[in-house]
């Protein structure tokens, strides 16, 4: 699976969108991008995920680029809640599930 | 929305015992389960993948005599820690695999923290 990139940390205004981007450089074609996050000491959560569409859901919006090189994900409102780790996944159709975690960017959402 | 329940959500042992962690997808069949091992202000590790009514398949380095791992069902997953030793306190998660599309996210349980004294 294609290997990602992604800040470490980031700050957000409570109440403000939270962008948040990933690099995954040598994605192919196959593969798509998701997103979790891990609120301290329990497991990840999913997100989203998309294969070159833009996506949105409840949770959030993810924005691929054209190339499909990086990724956005965006969290429109951001609360205290949203303070977490944010993993972007680039993972194959084939790999039945399987899924590597880089370090993720550590989210803290700011009164 | 897809459920994975991990039990117990902590545990403590002496050093050289033994130790269960059970992984259930509560409302959907999972052929395919992972573990991950956490340390702290670390990522999840990939240690093993536990396929239904076959062998796990081991991630390099990490020791299948002694993280056995038993997939006996569609919905019950289990990892024993067997002879835990400090070293091996970690959180450890599990997730499943839904396999009705290639595409489906992994869904993951709530950890267990090890705490081997």
């Amino acid at each position: 699976d294609a290997k990602t990139t992604q800040p470490t940390s980031m700050d957000c205004a409570e109440g403000r969108a939270a962008n948040l981007p990933c690099n995954h450089s040598t994605i192919s074609g196959n593969e798509y991008v998701y997103w979790y996050r891990q609120i301290h000491s329990q497991g990840p959560q999913y997100i989203i995920h998309g294969l070159k569409n833009n996506e949105t859901n409840e949770m959030a919006s993810l924005i691929i680029t054209e190339d499909r090189k990086s990724s956005t994900l965006i969290l429109p409102h951001a609360t205290l809640r949203d303070t977490a780790v944010y993993y972007c996944i680039v993972r194959g159709n084939t790999n039945a599930g399987k899924s590597t975690f880089g370090d993720g960017t550590t989210l803290t959402v700011k009164p | 929305g897809a459920v994975v329940s991990q039990h117990p959500s902590w545990v403590i042992c002496k050093s050289g015992t033994s130790v269960k962690i059970e992984c259930r997808s509560l409302d959907f069949q999972a052929t395919t389960m992972f573990w991950y091992r956490q340390f702290p202000k670390q990522s999840l590790m990939l240690m093993a993948t536990s396929n239904e009514g076959s062998k796990a398949t081991y991630e390099q380095g990490v020791e299948k005599d002694k993280f056995l791992i038993n997939h006996a069902s569609l919905t019950l997953s289990t990892l024993t820690v067997t002879s835990a030793h400090p070293e091996d306190s970690s959180f450890y998660i599990c997730s499943a695999f839904k396999h009705s599309m290639d595409d489906s996210p992994l869904h993951f349980g709530n950890g267990t923290r090890l705490t081997v004294t």
